[in-house]
């Protein structure tokens, strides 16, 4: 079964950074491109991120370019978002999500940015 | 970017309706669009990709169709547990974009 555990939000003050991480299982992690879609709350759905296994491809959002960075770890299993200079806007809850087709997701971390 | 305009926005309906949601791509996507369902406080599960291949385990009640600009997502007779929000996704080109959604409720 396919798992994806989401973890590191929390509130954080405008101009701060935080790092979420992805702990997945269930599938060969290292096959897999990867991605992160963020929920304002009582919003819709945002693409932020994807990392493409066949061609190491990474994109972006154009609302988080130059700030957010994405990163893989397959020894460990993991995915990770480092967030720098966050904005209030920034304030959602973020998915990890499998496949560039975003066939599976966590369960979600809540980021708060206020001051 | 590629918009997507989903429609409609909110819709309400009985228990075995039959109903059905657009999404509208601002420019050709060929088949590279999913469906999605959300409830209130979850995370969004896929039910359709490809425009109309089912995703594992997703009753054959949902069904999608279309190509080029213009999918549809449609349940054949609504269950009590299909209420919930809708979402479409193309997935053809970067910056990926999800249609605003579809709330639909019990009438």
């Amino acid at each position: 079964e396919v798992q994806l555990v989401e973890s590191g939000g929390g509130l954080v003050k405008p101009g701060g950074s935080l790092r979420l991480a992805c702990a997945a299982s269930g599938f060969t992690f290292s096959n897999y491109s990867m991605s992160w879609v963020r929920q304002a709350p009582g919003k819709g759905l945002e693409w932020v991120s994807s990392m493409i296994v066949r061609s190491s491809s990474i994109y972006y959002a154009d609302s988080v370019k130059g700030r957010f960075t994405i990163s893989r770890d397959n020894a460990k299993n993991s995915l990770y978002l480092q967030m720098n200079s966050l904005r209030a806007e920034d304030t959602a809850v973020y998915y990890c999500v499998r496949d560039q087709w975003l066939g599976y997701w966590g369960q979600g971390t809540l980021v708060t940015v206020s001051s | 970017d590629i918009q997507m305009t989903q429609s409609p926005s909110s819709l309400s309906a009985s228990v075995g309706d039959r109903v059905t949601i657009t999404c509208r791509a601002s420019q050709g996507i060929r088949n590279d669009l999913g469906w999605y369902q959300q409830k209130p406080g979850k995370a969004p599960k896929r039910l359709i990709y490809a425009t109309s291949s089912l995703h594992s385990g997703v009753p054959s009640r949902f069904s999608g169709s279309g190509s080029g600009t213009e999918f549809t997502l449609t349940i054949s007779s609504l269950q009590p547990e299909d209420f919930a929000t809708y979402f479409c996704l193309q997935h053809n080109s970067y910056p990926y974009t999800f249609g605003q959604g579809t709330k639909l409720e019990i009438k």
